[in-house]
């Protein structure tokens, strides 16, 4: 099974400035089957990234995803007020499914 | 529109058993992968298992294999996630989620189920 690992736990930032999230692999992620997602407190997670670069629909473009094998990032252009919250990195191979275990991100 | 829509909290004893369910509507419900993701209080969140309506084809995490049942019934839109005997371990929110055309990715989460399972 695949492990992912993320850093860093947590990210202290101001708005606008840029964030920048790690997601590492313990094996190379297949195809690039990386996704990235957004937990704001108290909400059911949202698709942010698929395919390690494509942004999912309705996505504002200062999110965006880059990355291939076993190392990936997401990539915060100009913090806005709602984007502090908790990212998950997940990966799909072999028919699993696996999360990391979130970067929080926090003013 | 897509939505998932679950069912509501539950409070059950260890031991007890539980069938929640997930309502989806605005696509085509039968071809599109249907899995379940735990999240516990303060935690991150955990792939469970994952079902194909259109042909109940089932997978599970290891983690989870033998622990819940996955299953869906196409005709009424809906996917399921049931335990025999609940532990006060498997207090914790319960996602749905869609997997997007490949699959490899979920791009709609209903709104969760918390479960409550008291000793």
């Amino acid at each position: 099974e695949i492990v992912l690992t993320q850093s860093p736990g947590t990210l202290s930032l101001s708005p606008g400035e840029r964030a920048t999230l790690s997601c590492r692999a313990s094996q190379s992620v297949r195809s690039n089957y990386l996704a990235w997602y957004q937990q704001r407190p108290g909400q059911a997670p949202t698709l942010l990234i698929y395919g390690a670069s494509r942004r999912a629909t309705g996505i504002p473009e200062r999110f965006s995803g880059s990355g291939s094998g076993t190392d990936f990032t997401l990539t915060i252009s100009r913090l806005e007020p709602e984007d502090f919250a908790v990212y998950y990195c997940q990966q799909y191979g072999n028919s699993r499914w696996t999360f990391g275990q979130g970067t929080k991100v926090e003013i | 529109e897509v939505q998932l829509v679950q069912s509501g909290a539950e409070v059950k004893k260890s031991g007890e058993s539980l069938k929640i369910s997930c309502k989806g509507s605005g696509y085509s419900f039968s071809t599109y992968w249907i899995g379940w993701v735990r999240q516990m209080s303060g935690k991150g969140l955990e792939w469970m298992g994952i079902i194909y309506p259109g042909d109940a084809d089932t997978r599970y995490s290891p983690s989870f294999e033998g622990q819940v049942t996955i299953s869906a019934d196409k005709s009424i839109s809906t996917a399921y996630l049931q335990w025999v005997s609940l532990k006060a371990s498997d207090t914790a929110m319960y996602y749905c989620v869609r997997g997007n055309f490949g699959g490899d990715s979920f791009d709609y989460w209903g709104q969760g189920t918390l479960v409550t399972v008291s000793s």
